[in-house]
């Protein structure tokens, strides 16, 4: 599977919409991008995926560019509650999940 | 639905000792796997299963042993536990690996070796 490239740390303010980046340049035709979040070291938590198009749900939107080498993870209105490590993970169906070191996001009041 | 379950919640061990951590769930998923995860680190993948009777190593598999004879279960035993295996694992299970589907995790056990 593709390596991803996400920053380290972001802060975002309360209410604001919060965009996580993620490069993955060496992404293939039949991979996906997952995201997942953990919060304070509970169990990780699934959140979107998407192939190629930009796909929304109840908790976030993922904009995955034209030619698929990078995306963005959409929070629309951070809450405190979204305060939480966040993976983007690159994956071909049927293999595994491979987590990196993920994006540590602090929402403020 | 309980979803993934794992026990126990914590654990102390001396090194040396064995134990086995337990995972279940009740969503009838095919595919089931281990991480642990060590303090300021990402997830990395110990073992994993595709189906009852089948299982493969991961990334870290050194020091532990898994099997599945259940589609329900799939325990990690740790045969001679080193203060290196001290860690938070995680379980997980999703319907397919073939299908793009979404894992579910277990709210982990975190194991300390003295």
């Amino acid at each position: 599977d593709a390596k991803t490239t996400q920053p380290p740390s972001m802060d975002c303010a309360e209410g604001r919409a919060a965009n996580l980046p993620c490069n993955h340049s060496t992404i293939s035709g039949n991979e996906y991008v997952y995201w997942y979040r953990q919060i304070h070291s509970q169990g990780p938590q699934y959140i979107i995926h998407g192939l190629k198009n930009n796909e929304t749900n109840e908790m976030a939107s993922l904009i995955i560019t034209e030619d698929r080498k990078s995306s963005t993870l959409i929070l629309p209105h951070a809450t405190l509650r979204d305060t939480a490590v966040y993976y983007c993970i690159v994956r071909a169906a049927g293999n595994k999940l491979t987590f990196g070191g993920g994006t540590r996001v602090l929402v403020k009041p | 639905n309980a979803g993934v379950t794992q026990t126990p919640k914590f654990q102390v061990l001396k090194t040396g000792q064995s134990m086995t951590l337990q995972c279940a769930q009740d969503m009838n998923h095919e595919y089931m796997s281990w991480y642990r995860q060590d303090p300021g680190m990402g997830l990395r993948l110990i073992h994993y299963s595709v189906g009852a009777g089948i299982t493969d190593q991961g990334e870290v598999p050194n020091g532990y042993n898994v099997s599945r004879s259940t589609t329900e279960d799939f325990p990690l035993r740790l045969l001679s536990a080193a203060p290196s295996q001290t860690s938070v694992y995680f379980c997980a299970s999703s319907y397919s690996t073939v299908l793009t589907t979404e894992a579910f995790f277990g709210q982990g056990t975190r194991l300390t070796v003295v």
